[in-house]
């Protein structure tokens, strides 16, 4: 069980914008920690996608966007491709775990 | 830009321990926390725990009894050790700064079996 809940799937047609939540509580995105995404293609090594809750790296495609409120945090996909189709990870830090680094489950999308 | 690249043994027998080196170039050690992360075969991202170069550690609880991480600031490499190592441990190993975000090495399996 992870600290921090995303849903197992989602999918959207090419074009499409969706969405993905990452959930945790006070002692983590609530109290101030930021969330950072990664994407993961089969076979390889995640790839920062969002730090700081909404800043792209160089290089990170603008249909890809981040925000925060409250204990919650999403990652926003606009104009879906097919490369677009991997798993997504939010990460944190957590103060009940003495500052330790914590993940979402991951999410995998499917580009339909 | 710092570069990180995991070294060890890709096979472990039960009951043994895993041990991984993490090589830093391209940047001093002397900054940032330094981790290692899982990922088991088909499943999510798992921290280990992390060192910061005077050698001061956190461990992810659930490990905490059977893990040790390392620090040769002379080297510039970091060090996992897993004691006492099951199948449930098969896992691609990452090493990684992780200050804020995570920034990754390109990950090495390591599989237990006999």
């Amino acid at each position: 069980q992870s600290v921090l809940t995303q849903p197992p799937s989602v999918s959207g047609a090419p074009g499409q914008r969706v969405t993905i939540s990452c959930t945790g509580s006070s002692s983590n995105i609530g109290a101030g920690y930021d969330v950072h995404w990664y994407q993961q293609l089969p076979g390889t090594a995640p790839k920062l996608l969002i730090y700081g809750n909404s800043n792209r790296p160089s290089g990170v495609p603008d249909r890809f966007s981040g925000s925060k409120s409250g204990t919650s945090a999403s990652l926003a996909i606009t104009g879906l491709q097919a490369e677009d189709e991997a798993d997504y990870y939010c990460q944190s830090y957590d103060s009940s775990l003495s500052g330790s680094l914590v993940f979402g489950g991951g999410t995998k999308l499917t580009v339909l | 830009q710092v570069q990180l690249q995991e070294s060890g043994p890709g096979l472990v027998k039960p009951s043994e321990t895993l041990s991984l080196t993490c090589t830093v170039s391209g940047g001093s050690i002397s900054s940032y926390y330094w981790s290692w992360i899982r990922q088991p075969p088909g499943k999510g991202l798992e921290w280990i725990g992390y060192i910061y170069y005077s050698g001061s550690t956190n461990y992810n609880p659930s490990l905490k009894s059977r893990v040790t991480i390392s620090v040769d600031t002379s080297k510039n490499q970091f060090s996992l050790k897993l004691s006492s190592v099951t199948a449930a441990d098969t896992a691609v190993y990452y090493c990684a700064s992780t200050s804020g975000y995570v920034r990754w090495g390109q990950g090495t399996l390591v599989t237990v079996s006999s």
